[in-house]
């Protein structure tokens, strides 16, 4: 398996602009988790899919940010409309169980 | 929900000497307490994990322990060597099998080892 795959690694975009990113998760893993990352917040949680489904989408930042699993190998995370602030790194995490498993992410940066 | 916490931000020791970082949680149902290693520019990658179940745990030069009555865990890394240097997150999650809930991470902190 190559593990957790996401797409875009690097996105320039203007402010205002649509964002997505992508994730494939490994296959065989039921949980799936979008996770942003800056030097001043770390990595936070932004929403976990268990079967799919959306269980906790608390850490999602407002109504800009839309995440959605229509099955178990694909998921996306949507930005509209992109803000300066949104600039981070996003993984995409999957787990069956125990250990999650970290993609590369997305460097986005908001300009 | 979970908060953790997580210190120092920086640690910087000699080579060889023994690092320790500690982290706080706040749910008491949190079961399940992994630590993630970053190298720069890299992805987070599990080095050890722990279970409410057991006290410590250890794998080489590395070792866990935990308390769950103060709701703390540290990670401790004997011997180092340059290569430790990297960022170290910890993480606590109420894993309720079938599938992990979301891992809620420290901030992170930032291990030197000093040649």
């Amino acid at each position: 398996d190559a593990g957790v795959i996401q797409s875009p690694r690097h996105e320039v975009t203007e402010m205002g602009q649509e964002v997505t990113l992508r994730c494939k998760p490994i296959s065989g893993h039921n949980s799936l988790f979008w996770y942003r990352q800056t030097m001043m917040r770390g990595l936070e949680l932004l929403i976990y899919f268990n079967n799919n489904v959306p269980i906790d989408d608390s850490g999602m930042p407002e109504d800009r940010f839309s995440a959605k699993m229509p099955n178990a190998s694909f998921s996306t995370l949507k930005i509209q409309p992109s803000e300066p602030r949104d600039s981070a790194v996003y993984f995409c995490a999957t787990s069956w169980i125990n250990e999650a498993f970290f993609g590369q992410g997305t460097r986005l940066t908001v300009v | 929900g979970e908060n953790v916490e997580q210190h120092p931000s920086t640690l910087s020791v000699q080579e060889g000497d023994s690092a320790v970082i500690k982290c706080t949680y706040s749910d008491s149902a949190s079961n399940y307490f992994p630590w993630y290693k970053q190298e720069l520019g890299k992805r987070p990658q599990l080095i050890i994990d722990i279970r409410s179940n057991v006290g410590e745990k250890k794998d080489q030069r590395i070792a866990v322990t935990l308390n769950k009555t103060a709701k703390h865990f540290s990670l401790h890394i004997t011997e180092t060597q340059p290569e430790d240097s990297a960022v170290y997150f910890c993480a606590a999650s109420a894993n309720s099998g079938g599938g992990a809930d979301g891992l809620t991470f420290g901030k992170g902190t930032h291990l030197i080892i000093q040649p």
